[in-house]
């Protein structure tokens, strides 16, 4: 069963504006942690910014926040003053502590538009 | 030098060909994983391994096998291939969660990209 959704295939944001990738997952594993990754063009994966699930912040990396909402099961990614090399595909994952292994959603592609 | 580094990048193939993967890494990591990537479906687990003697299965092994000759070697096998194998193939590997207090997130190789005809 799919553990990770995110609904966006596409999202356009426009240059130094914030936009928001959407990612919900489920688990009845209380200890967990969420993971967004950026792949541009090129195709090489690069990991953004990390969210454990007991961490009672949200976690900020730079330009990149997670809108961690524990209740609801979602860990969104706002990218803040988006620019041109923003454009990629962004995949959530996540990480079960009972299982270790690491799955993956379809993935969001943003484009930032000039 | 790449971290990570996967061999081939490109490989085209008939369809009932043995194709191996190889996967190597210098970051001395326990945790070894190879995925494949195929548009709109994001990354899926094909096997993953914790230690040289740890193999697990994960959400498509079907058709696949692999071998962890050493801490540092990872690869995949595609017994005999079809068409439908055809994807860009992912090696990563992890710390784990929370050794000194990473986040054990993935570092990936390149990937490899396989045809089959």
């Amino acid at each position: 069963a799919q553990k990770i959704t995110q609904t966006q295939p596409g999202m356009f944001v426009q240059e130094k504006e914030a936009v928001t990738l959407d990612c919900t997952y489920d688990t009845s594993d209380p200890s967990y942690g969420l993971f967004w990754y950026k792949q541009p063009s090129s195709g090489e994966m690069i990991f953004l910014i990390y969210q454990g699930s007991y961490d009672q912040q949200n976690a900020t990396e730079g330009r990149y926040s997670l809108n961690f909402q524990k209740a609801r099961k979602s860990a969104n990614l706002v990218i803040s003053a988006s620019q041109l090399g923003d454009s990629a595909m962004y995949f959530c994952a996540m990480r079960e502590t009972n299982n270790n292994d690491m799955r993956f959603g379809a993935g969001t592609r943003l484009t930032v538009k000039p | 030098d790449a971290d990570v580094t996967q061999t081939p990048r490109n490989r085209i193939t008939k369809t009932g060909k043995r194709i191996m993967l190889e996967c190597s890494q210098t970051k001395g990591h326990d945790r070894m994983y190879w995925y494949r990537q195929d548009p709109g479906l994001g990354l899926q687990l094909i096997y993953y391994s914790f230690d040289v003697k740890d193999i697990n299965k994960g959400e498509i092994s079907d058709g696949y096998s692999v071998s962890r000759q050493a801490q540092a070697k990872f690869s995949l096998s595609l017994e005999s291939a079809i068409p439908n194998q055809t994807a860009l193939y992912f090696c990563a590997t992890s710390d784990g969660p929370g050794t000194g207090g990473n986040a054990g997130e993935l570092f990936f190789g390149e990937g490899s990209r396989l045809t089959v005809l």
